[in-house]
C-alpha cells in the first residue's frame, strides 16, 4: 500500500479481554516497530521486528503483550486480559531497513480505550 | 541512559511570528536526531533529521541545527502559518544501529491568524 495502515483506527473493549491490532507496513519494509502514545507523551518502544523475528522486545511491559509477525510483512499486537491502564494509541511504524539514518513511516495509530 | 526533553507546551503564535521549540538530549556515543510532526488526525511524519555534529536539517521552513557541545537540536521556524498547527516531536536514535527512536513528550503548536 501507499502507506503504515493500521487496524481498527479505534478499538473500545471491556477490562480482562483480549484485543489484536494489526498493522500493515509499506511493501518491501523489512523493519516493523511498535510504540505507544498515552495522552501527552511522546510515543515509547514496544518491540521491533527484523523480517519475522522479534530483534528487540524490551519495551514490552509485561507479558501480557505479545506480537507477531510470521510472514515479515503484517505484525499483530496482542494485548490478554487488558487493564486500564492499556488504554493509548499504539503506534506502528516501518522502514525499508534497521539503521541509524533510516527513516521511519507511520501509520495513523488504533487508540484502544479499555473500560 | 537515551533520553529527550523538549519544552512543554501549548505554544500558541500568531502568524509570521518566529518559531523556536526546544529540544535537548541525552545519549551515549553520537545519535542521530530527528524532529516528527503529528497534524490532527494523521500520522507522525518526519519534519528533519540531522546525523551528526553541525548538520543543519531543513524542510518547509523549518530548521534545527545538531549541536553537540549544547546536546540540543532546537526546532525553528522565520515565520510560521496556520497549517504549521501541529504536535511537533524530537527524538534521537542512538547510534547503536537497530536500536529504536526515543522520542520526546511532544510541544502543541496552535497558530491564529
Amino acid at each position: 500500500g501507499a502507506g503504515v495502515s493500521q487496524t481498527p483506527s479505534n478499538k473500545v473493549t471491556e477490562k480482562g479481554k483480549y484485543v489484536e491490532l494489526r498493522c500493515d507496513p509499506i511493501s518491501g519494509h523489512t523493519a516493523l516497530y511498535w510504540y505507544r502514545q498515552s495522552l501527552g507523551q511522546g510515543p515509547e518502544f514496544l518491540i521491533y521486528f527484523q523480517g519475522t523475528g522479534a530483534a528487540d522486545d524490551s519495551g514490552l511491559p509485561n507479558d501480557r503483550f505479545f506480537a507477531v509477525r510470521p510472514e515479515g510483512s503484517v505484525s499483530t499486537l496482542k494485548i490478554q486480559r487488558t487493564e486500564r491502564g492499556d488504554s493509548a494509541v499504539y503506534l506502528c511504524a516501518s522502514s525499508l531497513r534497521p539503521g541509524q539514518n533510516t527513516e521511519a513511516f507511520f501509520g495513523q495509530g488504533t487508540r484502544l480505550t479499555v473500560v | 541512559g537515551n533520553s529527550v526533553t523538549q519544552m512543554e507546551g501549548p505554544v500558541t503564535l500568531s502568524e509570521e511570528a518566529f518559531l523556536t521549540i526546544n529540544c535537548t538530549y541525552t545519549a551515549t556515543g553520537y545519535p542521530s536526531l530527528f524532529w516528527y510532526v503529528q497534524y490532527p488526525g494523521e500520522g507522525l511524519q518526519l519534519l528533519l533529521k540531522a546525523t551528526k555534529a553541525d548538520d543543519k536539517g531543513s524542510n518547509k521552513g523549518f530548521e534545527a541545527t545538531y549541536r553537540k557541545e549544547t546536546t540540543s537540536f532546537h526546532l525553528e521556524k522565520g515565520s510560521v502559518q496556520v497549517s504549521d498547527s501541529a504536535v511537533y516531536f524530537c527524538a534521537l536514535n542512538p547510534n547503536s544501529g537497530n536500536t529504536p527512536l526515543v522520542f520526546g513528550k511532544g510541544t502543541r503548536l496552535s497558530v491564529i491568524a
